[in-house]
């Protein structure tokens, strides 16, 4: 099935640094979603963005809903040890129905 | 508030055997979703339902797979009969609406032998 292309595909940081990925669509999207999965889980929200050019913040967390519709940021400053995981970004598609697209996912490691 | 409650988490069975899933999604959220995710790759949707109807559901390989929502609440998936290639993590997740925020559950890990 179609997948977004997320970037960087993995990384490794160090404790207290901070880590900038992001998400990009040949399509224009209405809604991006920020998920973390720990191993073992489902997929957790983390942040919700409904307007272009949108910038939230959760915590340490700040994502943006990029001006084109077509991409969006997630960025994670002074990051600790439990940051570790993979993060999923997700775009809701409305052409013909509503459908979630979800990327290929960024597989953060943290040293400490 | 209780999240999407999924069981069972973990089910090991032969190729050719049946096997099913429950899934109990948020109080209130009308739209309710099965996920195929495979190892190293991000959710798939398989089907998308608005309280009982089946809305979408033209990702479900419908030769083996099949799903209800009675009563438009709890849902059910089924893999009958199972192949190798269906050992996988199966995510249900729910929203408010269609075009609402959707909370994941658990998901149940798949192992076909």
């Amino acid at each position: 099935g179609q997948q977004l292309n997320q970037s960087p595909q993995s990384m490794f940081i160090q404790e207290g640094e901070d880590v900038s990925m992001n998400c990009t669509s040949s399509s224009i999207f209405n809604t991006w979603l920020w998920y973390k999965q720990d191993p073992g889980e489902g997929p957790v929200l983390l942040i919700a963005l409904y307007k272009a050019g949108e910038l939230t913040s959760n915590g340490r967390l700040t994502a943006q809903f990029g001006i084109t519709r077509k991409d969006s940021f997630l960025n994670i400053s002074a990051s600790i040890p439990s940051d570790v995981g993979i993060y999923f970004c997700a775009g809701l598609s409305t052409s013909g129905t509503y459908k979630y697209i979800f990327g290929t996912g960024t597989r953060l490691k943290v040293l400490a | 508030e209780a999240g999407v409650v999924q069981s069972p988490r973990y089910k090991i069975i032969e190729k050719k055997q049946p096997v099913a899933f429950w899934c109990n999604p948020i109080s209130g959220h009308n739209t309710l979703y099965w996920y195929l995710q495979n190892l190293g790759q991000g959710p798939e949707l398989l089907i998308r339902y608005e309280n009982e109807e089946a809305v979408d559901d033209s990702q479900l390989p419908k030769d083996r797979f099949s799903a209800e929502r009675l009563k438009g609440v709890d849902s059910t998936l089924k893999i009958q009969p199972a192949e190798l290639g269906d050992s996988a993590v199966y995510l249900c997740a729910s929203s408010l609406r269609g075009w609402e925020t959707q909370y994941f559950g658990p998901g149940t890990r798949l192992l076909v032998l």
